[in-house]
C-alpha cells in the first residue's frame, strides 16, 4: 500500500507555537499532498509537492520531502485556534490514474 | 468546496434497503472519487471514474457500485444497506494536477 502514514497521531500546542507533523511512505512516488480538514467538513487542499522538489512553502506553511527516507514533513508556523483539525498527507504514485492512499492523519489542536 | 456538492447530506436508512448518495461538479474536472471515512480507518477510496461512463474499483468496493453518465454527476449506490456501511461519505473531483476537491460529505447511518 502507498498509505501515507501521519505523525504523531495527536499534537496540542499553544497559540503561537510551530507545529510539525510528520509523514512516511513505502514505495516511489509522483508527489506528495497535504490536507487539512476541519471537523464535520470535507478534506481542503493546502500543498503539493512534487518527488524532485525538497521544500515548499505557502504561507505559514512549510512542507519538505526526502525522498531517500520516505518522508515529508509539514511545518505550520506562529499557530492559531484556528488551525485547529485534522492533517492528512498523501503519496501519489503514477500519472493521473494513480489514486491518492490517505493516512489516518494528525489532530492538531491549539490552544488560545 | 470549488463547486462540488453531495446529497443527501444526512440520511438514516434500515438495513437491507437502497441507497443512492449523489455527487454533483461544476467544474468540469475528469476524475472523480468517492471515499468512506470512519474512526480509526482515515479516508478510504470506494469507487472513482476516470470519465463518463469510465470507472474503477478502489480498497473497499464491496456493496457499492457508481454510475457516471454524465461529467458533472457521480453516483454511489448500496444495493442493499449494511450497518457496516454507517459511515461519512465524501466525494471528490481531481484536477490535471492532481489536487483533489472534495465535498461536504454525505453522513450516513444503517440501522
Amino acid at each position: 500500500s502507498q498509505q501515507g502514514e501521519e505523525d504523531p497521531q495527536a499534537l496540542s500546542i499553544q497559540e503561537g507555537e510551530n507545529a510539525t507533523m510528520n509523514c512516511s511512505y513505502k514505495t516511489s512516488i509522483n508527489n506528495l499532498q497535504w490536507y487539512r480538514q476541519n471537523s464535520g467538513r470535507g478534506l481542503v487542499h493546502l500543498i503539493l509537492i512534487r518527488s524532485n522538489e525538497r521544500e515548499k512553502h505557502s504561507g505559514r506553511l512549510r512542507v519538505t520531502l526526502d525522498t531517500s527516507k520516505k518522508s515529508s514533513s509539514l511545518l505550520i508556523t506562529a499557530s492559531r485556534a484556528a488551525d485547529t483539525a485534522s492533517y492528512f498527507c498523501a503519496p501519489k504514485t503514477g500519472g493521473s490514474q494513480g489514486n491518492l492512499i490517505f493516512g489516518k492523519g494528525t489532530k492538531l489542536s491549539v490552544k488560545p | 468546496d470549488a463547486g462540488i456538492t453531495q446529497s443527501p447530506r444526512h440520511k438514516v436508512t434500515e438495513t437491507g434497503t437502497p441507497v443512492t448518495l449523489r455527487c454533483h461538479q461544476t467544474e468540469n474536472h475528469r476524475y472523480m472519487y468517492w471515499y468512506r471515512q470512519d474512526p480509526g480507518h482515515g479516508l478510504r477510496l470506494i469507487h472513482y471514474s476516470y470519465g463518463v461512463k469510465d470507472t474503477d474499483k478502489g480498497e473497499v468496493s464491496d456493496g457499492y457500485s457508481v454510475s457516471r453518465s454524465k461529467t458533472e454527476d457521480f453516483l454511489l449506490t448500496l444495493e442493499s444497506a449494511t450497518s457496516s456501511q454507517t459511515s461519512v461519505y465524501f466525494c471528490a473531483t481531481q484536477t490535471g494536477l492532481y489536487e483533489q476537491f472534495f465535498g461536504p460529505g454525505t453522513r450516513l447511518t444503517v440501522l
